[in-house]
C-alpha cells in the first residue's frame, strides 16, 4: 500500500484558512486520496476525496498535484469546531481497505 | 438520518475471555469496516465486508473472527481476550458503487476494557 505523509500538528487562528498538506510519492494511478477527521472521542468523519482534479464540498476542497505526488486539503475558515486529527489516505480502486496514517493534529486558536 | 449503531458502547471482560461486537450499517449500505484504535493510536483496518462476503483483511489477530449476516449487520468476535486487546473499536458503513470511492460512515464505537 501507498503510504502518506503528514506534518504531526498544525496551528490556525478561528476564522483563518488552513492548508494541511500530504505528501504521497508512491501513489498508483488508481489510488484515491481520501481525508477524514477525528474530533476529540467520536469516530472519523469523512472529509473529501478525489483522483485527479480538485474538489471542493461543503466542507473543504481538495487541491491535488498535477503528477499526483502531493495534495492540500484546505479548510476556508477554520472554526474552533474543526480541531480534530486529519488524516490523508489513499485507497486503491477495488479494495476495501483504509490505511490510516499517523494523521495531522488541527489545533485552532480563538 | 440514521446513523451506524455499534453494540455495546461499552465493555468490560477479563483476560482469556470471549467479546462480540455488533455493528449495524445505516440502510442500503453494503459494506462493513472494522477498525481498532488504542489509546493515544491511530485507527488500525481490521477487516472489511462487501455484500456479505469478506472484502479485505487488514492486522486482524487470528483469534478474533468477523462476519457479515444476511441483514448486513456484521459481528466481531474475540476470543482468548489479552490487555492489550483493550481499545475502541469502530465499526464503519458505506455504500459502495466503486470500490475505493466510498465514503465511509463510522459508529460511535464499542470501548473494550481487559482486565
Amino acid at each position: 500500500d501507498a503510504k502518506t505523509t503528514q506534518p504531526n500538528s498544525m496551528e490556525s487562528n478561528e476564522e483563518e484558512p488552513v492548508h494541511l498538506p500530504c505528501n504521497h510519492s508512491t501513489i498508483s494511478g488508481t489510488d484515491y486520496i481520501h481525508w477524514y477527521r477525528q474530533l476529540p472521542s467520536q469516530g472519523p468523519e469523512y472529509v473529501i476525496h478525489g483522483l485527479t482534479s480538485n474538489v471542493n464540498n461543503r466542507m473543504a476542497s481538495l487541491a491535488i498535484a498535477e503528477d499526483r505526488k502531493s495534495s492540500t486539503l484546505i479548510l476556508h475558515r477554520a472554526t474552533l469546531r474543526d480541531a480534530a486529527v486529519y488524516y490523508c489516505i489513499l485507497r486503491r480502486t477495488g479494495t476495501y481497505k483504509y490505511i490510516f496514517g499517523t494523521g495531522t493534529r488541527l489545533k485552532v486558536l480563538a | 438520518a440514521a446513523g451506524v449503531i455499534q453494540s455495546p458502547r461499552h465493555l468490560i471482560k477479563e483476560k482469556r475471555e470471549t467479546a462480540t461486537l455488533k455493528c449495524y450499517p445505516i440502510p442500503r449500505h453494503d459494506t462493513v469496516y472494522w477498525y481498532q484504535q488504542g489509546p493515544g493510536q491511530d485507527p488500525q483496518f481490521l477487516i472489511s465486508f462487501y455484500e456479505k462476503m469478506q472484502s479485505d483483511k487488514g492486522s486482524i489477530p487470528d483469534r478474533f473472527s468477523a462476519q457479515q449476516f444476511s441483514d448486513y449487520h456484521s459481528e466481531l468476535n474475540m476470543s482468548s481476550l489479552e490487555l492489550g486487546d483493550s481499545a475502541l473499536y469502530f465499526c464503519a458503513s458505506s455504500e459502495v458503487l466503486v470500490a475505493g470511492t466510498d465514503e465511509q460512515y463510522f459508529g460511535p464505537g464499542t470501548r473494550l476494557t481487559v482486565t
